[in-house]
């Protein structure tokens, strides 16, 4: 089934831990996101990937970091995770044709102590 | 600042018509969308208005003002499956989406 895999769906992690969440299309879609849901509050951008080998500061970038060597996967890292950090992230492509609209992963939901 | 506005809560009726208001200011206009999220899972596209004018797909709808910077959702007969948040946003001049915090839509038989 064609769309956006995210990995792990939920997670209990230690403040000062490492954490990569994993995001994979298979829609050859060129530009890829991530957001974090706060309750409350909208979407926000943490980071963002126009094309492969490209990427960019969205509005909450600090803390967080992103690489795109290929077009299918774009992951989230948390150098060093902390409390405020606990949210749902959500991963998100797009084609950028016609109305450009955002195709989204199921979630990843992290929660750090 | 950019800032998009929309109720936090709203109760309906199954069977009846609700309308969901939206409210923006942003740096340039570029389109605003529409997204259904269903509890603990993924938002998914509902609509896209650029013009103005109202945009029809089944038993939802969406109008757009961009003078008045304004726009609602208008769901009509109402199923109990349509209890969700919705979610409004604008891309800016910038191509970057701004979101609203969300709408929860409650059913009630």
């Amino acid at each position: 089934i064609a769309g956006i895999t995210q990995a792990p769906t939920s997670q209990i992690l230690a403040a000062g831990r490492r954490m990569t969440l994993r995001c994979t299309q298979d829609m050859r879609h060129n530009a890829m996101y991530w957001y974090r849901q706060d309750l409350g509050l909208g979407l926000r951008l943490i980071h963002y990937s126009n094309t492969a080998g490209t990427t960019g500061k969205g509005e909450v970038p600090d803390g967080y970091s992103v690489s795109r060597a290929n077009t299918d996967d774009f992951p989230l890292t948390l150098a060093s995770a902390v409390p405020s950090q606990t949210s749902v992230y959500f991963c998100a492509s797009s084609d950028g044709v016609g109305t450009g609209e955002l195709f989204f992963g199921e979630g990843s939901r992290l929660t750090v102590l | 600042g950019q800032n998009i506005d929309q109720p936090t809560e709203m109760t309906a009726t199954e069977g009846a018509i609700v309308q969901i208001n939206c409210t923006y200011q942003t740096s340039g206009f570029n389109g605003l969308f529409w997204y259904q999220q269903h509890a603990g899972e993924a938002p998914t596209f509902l609509s896209y208005n650029v013009l103005d004018g109202l945009e029809e797909k089944g038993r939802f709808s969406s109008f757009l003002s961009r003078s008045k910077g304004y726009s609602y959702l208008l769901l009509k007969e109402l199923q109990m499956k349509d209890s969700a948040s919705y979610l409004c946003a604008v891309r800016d001049s910038n191509y970057q989406l701004i979101w609203g915090a969300g709408t929860k839509l409650i059913i009630k038989p």
